[in-house]
């Protein structure tokens, strides 16, 4: 059974500060994403991370991916306030499944 | 170009009624997916349509079903409704090409009382 961490599950950090979230999976995945949840919204799409090595940045926010240690980072480079948000990251098993998803790191940042 | 829209937003019923939920997938889209989101239980896969076939399910009760339909819009339905059915349910689709993201709607908000 695909089985998803993520770690910190909450964070609270002041602007212009640099953190990382960690996301861990426990078998092989061709796939993981990171998704960004506001306060009673849906989801939204950040990145999407398809093979051993991959590095996506999109602003502020990098995702990197290493397949051998089953583990995807999301790195917050000089916080703002925009960014306090509940952060997901999921994975697609091999199988014809839906994705798996952590438990989420609720992000606070404070002026 | 229009996102993955749900309806309704939000639904009220009471334990043992049942309750329908629709979606409609981004044009182009031939996959639905539907996940529940319960407070304190996260986000957990449902179901996974496919060119109208069911293709997948999580670890759910057969009282949760559904089905999708030839313009690729989907319908899940919960019978037999129980307090703890509470929950937000996300509709998400993607192209099922390699490399494709899935896409979620706002979401459906089921009360049960």
């Amino acid at each position: 059974e695909l089985k998803v961490e993520q770690n910190p599950l909450f964070l609270s950090m002041q602007e212009g500060k640099n953190y990382t979230i960690y996301c861990n999976y426990s078998t092989t995945s061709d796939r993981l994403y990171w998704y960004r949840q506001d306060p009673g919204k849906s989801l939204e799409s950040l990145f999407v991370l398809l093979s051993n090595g991959a590095v996506k940045q999109e602003g502020r926010l990098m995702a990197s991916l290493d397949t051998k240690a089953r583990l995807s980072t999301l790195h917050i480079t000089a916080a703002v306030h925009d960014l306090s948000a509940t952060y997901f990251c999921a994975v697609k098993g091999g199988g014809a499944d839906g994705l798996t998803f952590g438990k989420g790191t609720h992000l606070i940042i404070q002026p | 170009e229009a996102g993955v829209t749900q309806s309704p937003t939000h639904l009220i019923k009471t334990r043992g009624q049942q309750a329908t939920l629709r979606c409609s997938p981004i044009s182009g889209h031939t996959s639905v997916y539907w996940y529940q989101q319960a407070l304190g239980l996260g986000l957990q896969f449902l179901l996974w349509y496919d060119e109208g076939e069911e293709r997948n399910r999580g670890n759910f009760p057969p009282r949760f079903s559904g089905r999708q339909f030839p313009n690729y819009s989907s319908e899940l339905n919960v019978n037999a409704l129980e307090l703890e059915d509470s929950a937000l349910y996300l509709c998400a689709s993607s192209s099922n090409q390699p490399g494709d993201t899935q896409y979620f709607g706002p979401g459906t908000r089921l009360t049960v009382l």
